[in-house]
This record gives structure tokens, sequence and C-alpha cells, in this order.
């Protein structure tokens, strides 16, 4: 297992409450990623960080944001959950390189209510 | 605009038989090519992946990909199936030039072993 942690796994939480998602990892990696993945499994880049106070949006729109003070550290927050945030959300991590794999945590279930 | 194609929402294979699971890719340049399995309730774990030299590809539990640069495809092989290989299997590709070093995936294929 790769040291990418994700807290908490699993989430339920009423509409308009503020959450964030915590990511993790102690591997040193500059690059970090959160990716929501959908009911039905793709997988769809939201956010990405080149390193700390480097946050860019990726291809799919979100209402969450990032950020980066800290190397091991790339939390997602929701200023107000709705419904249609109800996803399983998966942060990544990799060095810099273009021939790097891309380390995993075990991802959120988020749900709102 | 770069992206990658799983045909198959699903693989059915009896324990013991050889498994195919296809990808294939449309992107600029030569990109690199990865394998990700993804078991129920967990993150995607690395499989294996091309970056150049031999087009067979050997990565963790026995898989092994082809690349083929003329069909742009790199499907995932396995000799011999286990019922412990039924998971939800991601093909994905990197572009070089992209400064992001973004991973695009496809839709994926579930892979079913039956016993």
């Amino acid at each position: 297992e790769a040291d990418i942690y994700q807290t908490p796994r699993y989430l339920v939480i009423g509409t308009g409450k503020k959450i964030t998602l915590e990511c993790s990892q102690t591997m040193g990696h500059d690059k970090m990623y959160w990716y929501q993945q959908d009911p039905g499994m793709e997988l769809h880049l939201i956010h990405y960080s080149y390193g700390v106070n480097s946050t860019e949006k990726g291809d799919l729109s979100s209402e969450s944001t990032v950020s980066r003070i800290r190397t091991e550290h790339f939390p997602l927050t929701l200023e107000s959950a709705r419904p249609s945030h109800t996803s399983q959300y998966l942060c990544a991590s990799s060095w810099t390189g273009t021939t790097t794999e891309a380390f995993f945590g075990q991802g959120t279930r988020l749900t709102v209510v | 605009a770069q992206s990658v194609a799983q045909p198959e929402d699903q693989v059915n294979v009896a324990e013991g038989n050889p498994l195919t699971v296809k990808c294939t890719y449309s992107v600029s340049g030569n990109p690199y090519l990865f394998w990700y399995v993804q078991y129920p309730n967990r993150g995607l774990q690395f499989l294996l992946k091309y970056i150049t030299g031999d087009n067979l590809v050997k990565g963790s539990y026995g898989f092994e990909a082809e690349f083929n640069k003329s069909q742009t495809s790199f499907h995932l092989k396995k000799p011999s199936a286990l019922v412990s290989d039924s998971a939800l299997y991601f093909c994905a590709v990197r572009v070089p030039e992209d400064s992001s070093y973004k991973l695009i995936f496809g839709s994926g294929t579930r892979l079913l072993v039956r016993p």
C-alpha cells in the first residue's frame, strides 16, 4: 500500500454544511491531485497541485476548493454541500516527471442528504 | 481532445482461462500508458506502465500489457485468471507535453472471474 491517506473514509452530511476532506502523503511527492469518481465509476480530475502554494482546477468543474500549504497535505473543502456533491473523492500524488505513476488514497465516499 | 476508451463495461472469464481487458487511446504525441486496479471500497492500485522500449510490459500479480502503437492500443492480459482478480480495471494515459502531469482515465472495465 502507498503512503497516502484520506479521511474520513465515509461521510454522510446534511445539505448546506461545510466539509473538508483530508489527504496526506508521507512520500514527499510534489504533485497532488483530486479526482471525483461518479457512480458510473469514471474518474474526473477536479484539482491538482504542482507544489506548495500551487493549485489549479482540473478538467471537471467543481464547486470545491483546495489548498496546499504543506507538501504533504492537500485538503479539499466544500463550503456548502449539496446532494449533487454525492460522490467518491480520490486523492493521489506523484513525483515530478511524466513517467512516474501516481499513488492513490483509499478514497472518501461522500453522501449529502 | 485527448481520450482513452475501454470498450467493454464488463469482461467475464472462467478461472484458469486467459483474460484480456482492452484499452485504446487518442492523444497527441507519444503518451505514457498505465493500468490501475480498484477493489471494492478501495483506491486505485498501480499495476504496470509503458514508457518506452519493449512493447510487452510485465506488472504486478502476473498481469502484463501489450503496447501497439499502430493500433493505439494497450491491452491488459493475464495468462490464467484468478477469482481474486475480479475488480474494476482502469487504463490511463499521460501526455508528456501536459505540464499538469495528470492521468487521463478510461471509463473502467469490470472483470468478473467465475470459479
